[in-house]
């Protein structure tokens, strides 16, 4: 089947403007993830959901990102106000429910802020 | 809480000869690990993973690793690289036992020289 889609491929905006990217997990994945990859980086956690339980949004560097995840399958991520500092590439990852199951990773979504 | 250390951000090394890409974690609980590899322009491939068993695992395109837990290590091996496998290497750790999101290390970047 399918792997991890995420779209856009590439994000250009407006400082101040708000974004949404969108994560489009494997069929049948309950686990999700959004990671950042900013230049020379490795990735840093924002969120993960698991089924229908309450997000873990302890890596969320600022109240302006947010996500939601409806009916356990397609994730948004919304930054809203966007600063220069949130240029980077934006990937999203999904996993069966399995301790230490492979995360897939989609492609990622490159965010340039002007 | 968990932290992933790679000594090494770039490494160049001559086509068909050994490489080895260092990496060190610290946990207070046990781990998983794994190796990612990402090519130019695309999302995270699984290379290998440790969950538990024998501490030598192999993975794909003849890529293997040793879990030292004295050392705190899971250094990264290939006997004789080729071109193709110039990229970005990066150590990840997870909670044993969890599907919840990984800690990356910042990646080393393998350049294989003709």
């Amino acid at each position: 089947g399918a792997g991890v889609s995420q779209s856009p491929s590439n994000k250009v905006t407006e400082k101040g403007k708000d974004v949404e990217l969108r994560c489009d997990p494997i069929s049948g994945h309950t686990a999700l993830y959004w990671y950042r990859q900013s230049l020379g980086q490795g990735l840093e956690f924002l969120i993960y959901f698991q089924g229908n339980s309450a997000p873990d949004k302890s890596g969320l560097p600022s109240d302006r990102f947010s996500a939601e995840r409806t009916g356990g399958s397609v994730s948004t991520l919304t930054i809203q106000r966007t600063q220069q500092e949130d240029s980077a590439v934006y990937l999203c990852a999904s996993s069966r429910n399995t301790g230490g199951g492979e995360q897939y990773f989609g492609p990622g979504t490159r965010l340039t802020v002007t | 809480a968990q932290s992933v250390t790679q000594l090494d951000s770039q490494v160049p090394v001559f086509e068909e000869a050994p490489v080895e890409l260092r990496c060190n974690y610290s946990s207070s609980v046990s781990v998983y690990l794994f190796w990612y590899v990402q090519y130019p322009n695309q999302g995270l491939q699984l290379l290998l993973k440790y969950l538990s068993g024998s501490t030598l695992v192999k993975g794909i395109n003849g890529f293997e690793a040793e879990f030292n837990k004295s050392q705190t290590s899971f250094h990264l091996r290939k006997p004789s690289v080729h071109i193709s496998d110039t990229a970005e290497y990066f150590c990840a750790v997870g909670a044993s036992g969890s599907a919840r999101q990984l800690t990356f290390g910042s990646g080393t970047q393998l350049t294989v020289l003709p």
